[in-house]
């Protein structure tokens, strides 16, 4: 059963205008969200991060919005460059009883910046 | 600041051989967790070790093990290698419990 969900395996967005990343949870045990951004042959890279206790994030470029109410979270980058074009995976944390915590992934989306 | 470093990057083995592959966090982050991904299964978490101790498991079969030294250096281990083990292995350090930073990973093929 997945947990995290990104539903759009791809999204195509002008360069300049907004791209709006989704996804959508299930376990309501989750505390922190975070939104990576992968490039082939790399690892993820950190990008943002939001609390469950908060509704909004913002980073430069990139805000990440959170709903708690339905279990949705996105991340707007405004404006989308080139450069952005990579896959973006959203992942949900929960901690443990021992005080450990793990991240599950949703299975990301490709996203291309069109120049 | 070094990144989190992954040895080897790629590596290729034979079904039945067992692998042993290697992670060195960044200086000062004591948490060292492992993912696997796949095509099929996308990014999926195998462990996490703090300080020397293996502190969460992910829902892999025995033959994925891990273990952490005192200079927080991490190394896995498969046994008994399958074909559907071929993966990317990813390590993850972190300094809190909300952010991990992820090495280039290792790229294993089973033959």
């Amino acid at each position: 059963d997945q947990q995290v969900k990104q539903n759009s395996p791809s999204l195509s967005v002008q360069e300049g205008r907004i791209s709006i990343l989704n996804c959508d949870y299930t376990n309501s045990m989750f505390d922190y969200f975070l939104w990576y951004k992968k490039y082939p042959a790399e690892g993820p890279t950190f990008l943002i991060s939001i609390s469950s206790i908060k509704d909004k994030n913002e980073d430069g470029r990139f805000t990440v919005f959170l709903n708690k109410s339905a279990k949705h979270l996105s991340l707007h980058i405004v404006p989308s460059q080139p450069g952005d074009s990579a896959v973006y995976f959203c992942a949900a944390s929960v901690i443990t009883g021992a005080g450990s915590y793990q991240l599950t992934f949703g299975k990301g989306t490709k996203l291309s910046v069109i120049p | 600041k070094a990144g989190v470093t992954q040895t080897p990057r790629y590596l290729i083995k034979t079904r039945g051989q067992q692998v042993t592959l290697s992670c060195s966090p960044i200086s000062g982050h004591r948490s060292v967790s492992w993912y696997q991904q796949t095509p099929g299964q996308g990014l999926q978490f195998l462990f996490e070790y703090f300080s020397e101790t293996q502190r969460n498991k992910g829902n892999f079969p025995g033959r994925f093990s891990g273990r952490q030294f005192s200079n927080s250096r991490s190394e896995m281990n498969v046994s008994t290698l399958e074909l559907g083990d071929s993966a990317l292995y990813l390590c993850a350090s972190s300094p809190t419990v909300e952010t991990q930073y992820f090495g280039p990973g290792t790229r294993l093929l089973v033959l």
